[in-house]
């Protein structure tokens, strides 16, 4: 069965250090998206991708991040001058279409500012 | 603000118990309902995708109910089984924004004990 990938499983980085979560979505999706939840909380929005453009972004999505797909494969999220309270564990996820398809998510990147 | 509430938090079983949990979410400007399975270490698993009020959804032992106008889902599960120990969570899109953004409970986490 087709799966998200995502790598690293495991980052830590220092607080104001930039970093890198990759996720290679499934080949046929068209929608991409970038969850994240805080150890405790909820699983939270972060934002969403169709047609090599950002379609929607939460409030938590400021200037600190950014998402690209440099290629066919490949889906990005950078997150710039990190801080302790990025900590989170992020999930990609994809979709064939946005109206009634479940995600598929990867099994996520355990980010730890320290 | 738009809040997605899910009980009970956690929930411990015999094995063959059936067992349900409830998912509530606004009811205005209902979109679509998801419901996810949640291994610890793997991906979320799609379970469900449910649009239409009355909707009733079954996988396996599995299956889903929506009511979109008093804005709640059950989800049940007939004789558990320990691999069916996971976190369940459910997740809301509204017409007020984007589709694809999927608001998320904090999840049900279910034990089942052999």
């Amino acid at each position: 069965e087709p799966e998200v990938t995502q790598t690293p499983s495991h980052q830590v980085t220092q607080m104001g250090q930039e970093v890198i979560l990759r996720c290679v979505p499934i080949s046929n999706h068209l929608y991409f998206y970038w969850y994240r939840q805080i150890l405790g909380q909820k699983v939270e929005f972060l934002v969403s991708f169709y047609n090599n453009e950002i379609s929607e972004k939460s409030e938590i999505f400021d200037d600190q991040f950014s998402v690209e797909r440099p290629d066919g494969s490949n889906f990005t999220l950078k997150i710039r001058s990190t801080k302790l309270e990025d900590s989170a564990m992020y999930f990609c996820a994809s979709s064939e279409a946005l109206h009634g398809s479940g995600y598929t998510f990867g099994s996520g990147t355990r980010l730890t500012v320290v | 603000i738009l809040n997605v509430e899910q009980s009970p938090q956690s929930l411990h079983v015999q094995e063959g118990d059936s067992t349900n949990f409830t998912c509530s979410f606004p009811s205005s400007n209902f979109y679509a309902l998801h419901w996810y399975r949640w291994e610890t270490a793997k991906s979320p698993e799609a379970l469900f995708v449910m649009t239409l009020n009355g909707d009733e959804k079954k996988k396996g032992r599995i299956s889903a109910t929506l009511n979109t106008k008093e804005g709640y889902s059950y989800l049940y599960i007939k004789g558990s089984q320990p691999e069916d120990s996971a976190t369940y969570l459910c997740a809301f899109s509204n017409y007020g924004g984007s589709q694809g953004n999927l608001i998320f409970g904090k999840g049900t986490k279910l034990s089942v004990k052999p």
